[in-house]
C-alpha cells in the first residue's frame, strides 16, 4: 500500500524550532518529487515547499523562505521539513503529499502532523 | 502576487449539478496551468479529485468531472449525493514548482 506517515509536530514557542518527518513506503520514494502542504486552523490549504526527486531542487513559498528548510533522505525513504523561527501563523497542520510531476499532481497525501506554535 | 479564486460557498439539492470554479486574479486558467481539483472533509487529508484540467485521480466517480469553462477551470459535480458534502480546493502550476491552491469552496447539498 503506497503510504505516507508525517511525524515530529508538536507544541513550541514562537522563535523556536521542530523537524517534520514523512515516511513514505509502498513506492519507489528516489523516483518521486515531493511536496509539503499547510492548513492553518479553520483556512485553506497553502502550498509551502518542493524537493525534487533527487533534492538538487527545492522551491519555497514566500511565507516561509529563509527559515523552513526542506530535504529528504533516499535511503530511509523519508522526507523532513526543518521549521526555524516560528511565528504564531505558522501554526497548521503540516501534510507531505507525493508529486506525480507527469500529470503535475499531488497524487499521494500523508494524514498530517499539527504544529502549534504559541507561548 | 498571483491570486487563485474560487467561490467560498455553493449549495445544491441532492441529485442536482453543480460547477465550481477556479480563476486567477489578473488573466485566464487555462491546460498550461494543469489545474488540478482536490476533495477535503473536515478532519481529513485531502483527496486527489481531478488533475492536468480533467483526468479523474483513480477510484474517482465519473460523476466529478474537470473543465476549462471560460477563462476558469471548473469542476463539475453531476448528480451530488449527500457525501459530496466538502472543502473543494482547486491548485494551479506556476512553473519551476510553484503550486498556488484557491482559497477553497465549501459545497453544501441539501
Amino acid at each position: 500500500e503506497v503510504q505516507l506517515v508525517e511525524s515530529g509536530g508538536g507544541l513550541v514557542q514562537p522563535g523556536g524550532s521542530l523537524r517534520l518527518s514523512c515516511a513514505a513506503s509502498g513506492f519507489t520514494f528516489s523516483s518521486y518529487e515531493m511536496n509539503w502542504v499547510r492548513q492553518a486552523p479553520g483556512k485553506g490549504l497553502e502550498w509551502v515547499s518542493y524537493i525534487s526527486s533527487s533534492g538538487s531542487t527545492i522551491y519555497y513559498a514566500d511565507s516561509v523562505k529563509g527559515r523552513f528548510t526542506i530535504s529528504r533522505d533516499n535511503a530511509k525513504n523519508s522526507l523532513y521539513l526543518q521549521m526555524n523561527s516560528l511565528r504564531a501563523e505558522d501554526t497548521a497542520v503540516y501534510y507531505c503529499a507525493r508529486f506525480y510531476n507527469t500529470a503535475i499532481v499531488m497524487d499521494v497525501w500523508g494524514k498530517g502532523t499539527t504544529v502549534t506554535v504559541s507561548s | 502576487q498571483t491570486v487563485v479564486t474560487q467561490e467560498p460557498s455553493f449549495s445544491v439539492s441532492p441529485g442536482g449539478t453543480v460547477t465550481l470554479t477556479c480563476g486567477l486574479s489578473s488573466g485566464s486558467v487555462s491546460t498550461s496551468y494543469y489545474p488540478s481539483w482536490y476533495q477535503q472533509t473536515p478532519g481529513q487529508a485531502p483527496r486527489t479529485l481531478i488533475y492536468s484540467t480533467n483526468t479523474r485521480s483513480s477510484g474517482v466517480p465519473d460523476r466529478f468531472s474537470g473543465s476549462i469553462l471560460g477563462n476558469k477551470a471548473a469542476l463539475t459535480i453531476t448528480g451530488a449525493q449527500a457525501d459530496d458534502e466538502s472543502d473543494y480546493y482547486c491548485v494551479l502550476y506556476m512553473g519551476s514548482g510553484i503550486l498556488v491552491f484557491g482559497g477553497g469552496t465549501k459545497l453544501t447539498v441539501l
